[in-house]
């Protein structure tokens, strides 16, 4: 069965190190992985998108690679903030059948300790 | 900036009662989404629209319909509440290129929590 896996349901990291989220995905071959940040009582903002023939992709202090032989996606925040805690969703085209679907991860809770 | 409206932030219902969730959107998007939350299981796809009166089930439609009479707005009905749809609900849109209805960032709402008692 398909399935999405984000490494971790919390994560807590210190203020100014380098935070890693992992995103594993399988029996999906997506062209486009997506990365969301979703803060408490709010709905998800997008972040990035990489598409498999991209093997990295930054935004300031964010960087998303996207492995398709290792079927994972990592996303990077460097020097992390305490504004950078948030639950981060990465979310993948499922097409699948025919049908086009954006497939989300449960999603990962950062947490940067000052 | 996109926007995406959803009538009510918090919702109180009761069971059987027939419930409307609202959702408009500012952009121009053709596709429109309806999801749902819930503590882990996550963002579930109810229903998606890729044009106007167009409608494909999502993942998890039952109990559910929609409808698409204008480009930005995309209504979400609960034909007959029940408690198990207590939920978070959220509405998102996207521009679609080509025949794809993904590959391209989905704009949410910021929700309506619902409560069926």
């Amino acid at each position: 069965s398909q399935k999405i896996e984000q490494n971790s349901e919390a994560l807590n990291i210190q203020e100014g190190k380098t935070a890693t989220l992992t995103c594993n995905y399988t029996n999906y071959s997506p062209a486009y992985l997506q990365w969301y940040r979703q803060d408490p009582g709010r709905g998800p903002v997008f972040l990035l998108l990489i598409r498999e023939n991209e093997k990295e992709k930054r935004k300031e202090r964010l960087k998303v690679t996207f492995d398709t032989t290792l079927k994972q996606s990592l996303f990077h925040i460097t020097a992390s903030q305490p504004a950078d805690s948030a639950t981060y969703l990465c979310a993948l085209e499922d097409s699948g059948a025919g049908s086009y679907q954006l497939t989300f991860g449960k999603g990962t809770k950062l947490s940067v300790i000052p | 900036d996109v926007k995406v409206t959803q009538s009510s932030r918090y919702l109180v219902k009761r069971t059987g009662e027939k419930v409307f969730l609202e959702c408009v959107q500012d952009m121009d998007h053709e596709n429109m989404f309806w999801y749902r939350q819930d503590p882990g299981l996550g963002l579930r796809l109810i229903y998606f629209s890729y044009d106007v009166k167009m409608k494909e089930k999502g993942d998890i439609p039952e109990g559910y319909s929609v409808s698409r009479e204008k480009k930005e707005r995309f209504s979400l009905i609960l034909e007959s509440a029940s408690t198990n749809q207590t939920s978070m609900y959220l509405c998102a849109s996207s521009f679609r290129v080509g025949t794809g209805l993904v590959n391209q960032p989905q704009h949410f709402g910021d929700g309506t929590r619902l409560s069926i008692l």
